[in-house]
């Protein structure tokens, strides 16, 4: 079945650090990739998203690329602030089906 | 805009009271979702509504009854509910059913004692 696969966490890095968090999915077809951010006490916020293969989502200094020959969605900022500390999802929604595969969620504290 | 707006924000309530969570979203979305969400866990769907009718029930106990009194509103009503429900609630609109992007609200806490 579809699944999303993300680091485990959490994740500490200093102010101005390169972030990575890795994210890899098993589905079948051509499913749309997401990642959602959710800062403490609140929802879930759209991020960035893909919808095909090579597609970059970016948005706020974020960006991923969706790769289907690695089957992954890695997400990458160049410079972290500590107001990125927050939990990140890897999400991904095949067409044709209304439902969305989360991942676990990839606490980030960004330490200044 | 892409906003979804739920109330109440925080819900204390007995194991005996009968309380309902509501969610709103005037984007035109046709599709509308209830998902719980327990501590350091990503959101577990709960209910599917495509145009106004429950089109997913992932197998929610029967004290979470849902209703979508028009296309902009959700209601989750809540019943004899058990301490073990105490988690996030969210709600979340798409565009058109089995279309790809969805919108979250803010969510409501609630604490079942």
């Amino acid at each position: 079945g579809d699944s999303v696969t993300q680091m485990e966490g959490p994740v500490t890095l200093s102010e101005e650090a390169f972030l990575t968090i890795n994210c890899t999915y098993t589905a079948t077809g051509y499913p749309s990739l997401f990642w959602y951010v959710q800062y403490p006490g609140e929802g879930l916020q759209l991020l960035l998203k893909a919808t095909k293969a090579d597609d970059k989502g970016s948005n706020k200094g974020f960006e991923a690329t969706y790769r289907k020959e690695t089957t992954s969605f890695h997400l990458e900022k160049g410079s972290v602030q500590v107001s990125d500390s927050a939990v990140y999802f890897c999400a991904l929604n095949r067409p044709n089906f209304n439902k969305f595969y989360f991942g676990s969620g990839t606490k980030l504290n960004v330490k200044p | 805009d892409t906003e979804v707006t739920q109330t109440p924000k925080h819900l204390v309530m007995g194991m005996t009271n009968k309380k309902s969570l509501k969610c709103e979203q005037h984007m035109g979305h046709r599709a509308m979702y209830w998902y719980k969400q327990k501590a350091k866990k990503p959101p577990e769907l709960m209910f599917v509504y495509s145009y106004e009718k429950l089109s997913i029930n992932e197998s929610v106990p029967s004290r979470f009854s849902p209703e979508c009194p028009n296309s902009s509103l959700l209601n989750l009503h809540l019943h004899a509910l058990q301490p073990e429900d105490s988690a996030l609630y969210l709600c979340a609109s798409s565009q058109r059913p089995q279309t790809d992007t969805q919108y979250f609200g803010p969510g409501t806490r609630l604490t079942v004692l």
